[in-house]
């Protein structure tokens, strides 16, 4: 099945500095969703988008839903080193409602 | 406080061996969703179920199982067809199957074919 593109692989960055991360796919979706894994956890939501146009915060998070909705970005402001881990998109296609899509994640790592 | 928790934490098999990964959830949620993720890649759906006693396959499913008998219970077997079964195992649940309900995530079973 299709999966997302998630860009980039992976940032290192130093600890203070804003990161950006986004998704995209050829296909409309419906909902867009961002996850953080710790290592040897299971992903946590960060954020959930619904509609197009869509921005939303959550701290130093903030997420939006891309107007064409084939895409979704993430932004990290103010790093800290608890920040470190992988970001996942998700993604829910108008084709399948009962589908979710997942890219294949940003790992971070933040330098103190 | 409602969760759900997957065991073992961590697991061995020979290979040649069946084995069954346990996910327990008490959110009341309907659907249940097994994926498995490999490094470098996005999760890949095994299974899903939507409702007790169905389910259906994922893009991946060739080499497991599955039984949802209970609400609250969605047991993966990771069967000796499987030709490559060493990763880490997600479960997760959503209230309902269908657009604008995220999923809630187990912490993962890291299984290692010896």
């Amino acid at each position: 099945g299709q999966q997302l593109n998630q860009s980039p692989q992976s940032m290192f960055i130093q600890e203070g500095e804003d990161v950006s991360m986004n998704c995209t796919s050829s296909s409309i979706f419906n909902t867009w969703l961002w996850y953080k894994q710790d290592p040897g956890e299971g992903p946590v939501l960060l954020i959930a988008l619904y509609k197009a146009g869509e921005l939303t915060s959550n701290g130093r998070l903030t997420a939006q839903f891309g107007i064409t909705r084939k895409d979704s970005f993430l932004n990290i402001s103010a790093s800290i080193p608890s920040d470190v881990g992988i970001y996942f998109c998700a993604g829910q296609p108008v084709w399948d409602n009962n589908d979710m899509r997942f890219g294949a994640g940003t790992r971070l790592t933040v330098k103190p | 406080d409602g969760g759900i928790t997957q065991s073992p934490k961590y697991l061995f098999r020979k290979e040649g061996q069946n084995v069954t990964l346990s996910c327990e959830q008490n959110l009341n949620h309907d659907a249940m969703y097994w994926y498995r993720q490999d490094p470098g890649q996005g999760l890949r759906l095994i299974y899903y179920s939507q409702i007790v006693n169905d389910f259906q396959k994922g893009d991946i499913a060739e080499g497991y199982s599955v039984s949802r008998e209970k609400k609250e219970s969605f047991p993966l077997t990771v069967t000796s067809a499987q030709k490559n079964p060493t990763a880490f195992y997600l479960c997760a649940s959503s209230l309902r199957p269908g657009p604008g309900y995220g999923y809630t995530f187990g912490s993962g079973t890291r299984l290692t074919v010896v």
